[in-house]
This record gives C-alpha cells, structure tokens and sequence, in this order.
C-alpha cells in the first residue's frame, strides 16, 4: 500500500463553519506533511508532523489547527476561515522527516470557503 | 530571485516529440533533486529522483542533474497524450525543506 488517503476530496464551508480534514497513510512513515496550494502555483509547507510530534509550523495563522493523533493520521482542522484559504490541500508523508525528497502525496482535499 | 526557476509555459507537443524541461537554481546546498508530475485536481506524484549530479533513466524518462551550472531537466521520449499534466521540479539539502519551481504545463495533443 503505498496510498496516502485524504477525505473528504471536496469542501465548501462558510467563514463561520468548523470542519476538519483527515489524511491517513499506511507505509509505515514517521513524518507528516500539510501543504496548501492555490491554483497555477507550486505547493507551500504549512505543517510537519515527526513521530508524531508538531516539528514545524510555517508560521500558519491559528484558524488552521493540525493534529497527529496516531503514527497513521493526521487531520486539519479548520475554523473561521477566509475566502483567500480556498485552496487545494494535499497531505504528504515520508518515511522520516530527513527523507522529505521522496514524498508521497495525497490527491488533496479542494476546499472553497465562501 | 527565486531560489529555484521553472518556465511556467505552457508547452504543447505533438505526440510522439521529444519533451524537455527544465530548472535552474541558486542555492549550492541542493543535493537532492526531484520531479513530481500533476495532474488537474490531483496531488504531485513523484516521477524521478537524482542524489546530486549525473543522469537517471526510468523508461521514457531521463532526469539530468548539472551541479556546475545549478541546472536540472526532465526529458521525455515519445511522450503521449497521457503525459499532459503539470511537471513541478523540486530540490533539497540535507535534510532540508522541499523548494518547489513553479511547475511547467505540458500538453500533448494527439
């Protein structure tokens, strides 16, 4: 299995809504990665998850709250969010966090809030 | 100046023509390099991977790596309408955070 999985595939939330999105893998890999990417760019870090310990926070504001809460999961949870965080959100893993050349991503979560 | 340079294209290719994309850089630490191929709506899936300098083959693909020019390309041969995707060249040091170009987007009509 070498699939990270990410639910749900579409959102659309009011800037008022809390939700939350899940990412799962299961190859065994000890680092966890949230990225956000708006259309025609290149994706951008906003979290890592190392053992599942928060290792980096790209300095994301606080509407957006990771959580890691097994070696397996790793969930976004979003709360008052803007209309300029409509995005594609895409998980990764690797097998450590020294290894993030050979990410394996997720089909991402395309998330539009109005 | 960005830290890496991708040209955005778009490219358009007839089916069958050879492809070549290309990356260049600033940052000397980068020893790691890669190619992730998109497609719309999709996540990046890694395509190739090079340790610091030479060539890589992997069936119609051949990744270059030129550390004295800080310059990197992905061809591909008799490329086929199932390659129209975006192609994003990415690179690391040690360690490091994944520095992404822009991405190139292919087409290639049949």
């Amino acid at each position: 299995d070498t699939e990270v999985t990410q639910t749900p595939k579409h959102l659309v939330m009011g800037m008022t809504n809390k939700k939350s999105l899940k990412c799962e893998q299961h190859m065994g890999h000890r680092a966890m990665y949230w990225y956000k990417q708006k259309a025609k760019k290149p994706p951008e870090l906003m979290f890592v998850y190392s053992y599942e310990k928060l290792s980096i926070n790209e300095s994301v504001p606080s509407r957006f709250s990771p959580e890691c809460p097994n070696s397996s999961l790793l969930n976004l949870h979003l709360h008052a969010l803007q209309p300029e965080d409509s995005a594609l959100y895409l998980c990764a893993s690797s097998q450590e966090e020294g290894a993030r050349e050979k990410l394996f991503f997720g089909s991402g979560t395309q998330l539009s809030v109005l | 100046q960005k830290e890496v340079e991708q040209d955005p294209g778009p490219l358009s290719v007839p089916e069958g023509a050879i492809v070549s994309l290309n990356c260049t850089y600033s940052n000397s630490a980068f020893q790691y390099f890669m190619w992730y191929r998109q497609y719309s709506r999709k996540g990046p899936e890694l395509l190739m991977y090079t340790y610091s300098s030479g060539n890589k083959e992997d069936g119609r693909f051949t990744a270059q790596v030129d550390k004295s020019s800080k310059y990197i390309s992905l061809f591909i041969r008799d490329s086929q309408p199932s390659d129209s995707a975006t192609y994003l060249c990415a690179m690391s040091a040690s360690g490091g955070k994944l520095t992404f170009g822009q991405g190139t987007i292919l087409t290639v009509h049949p």
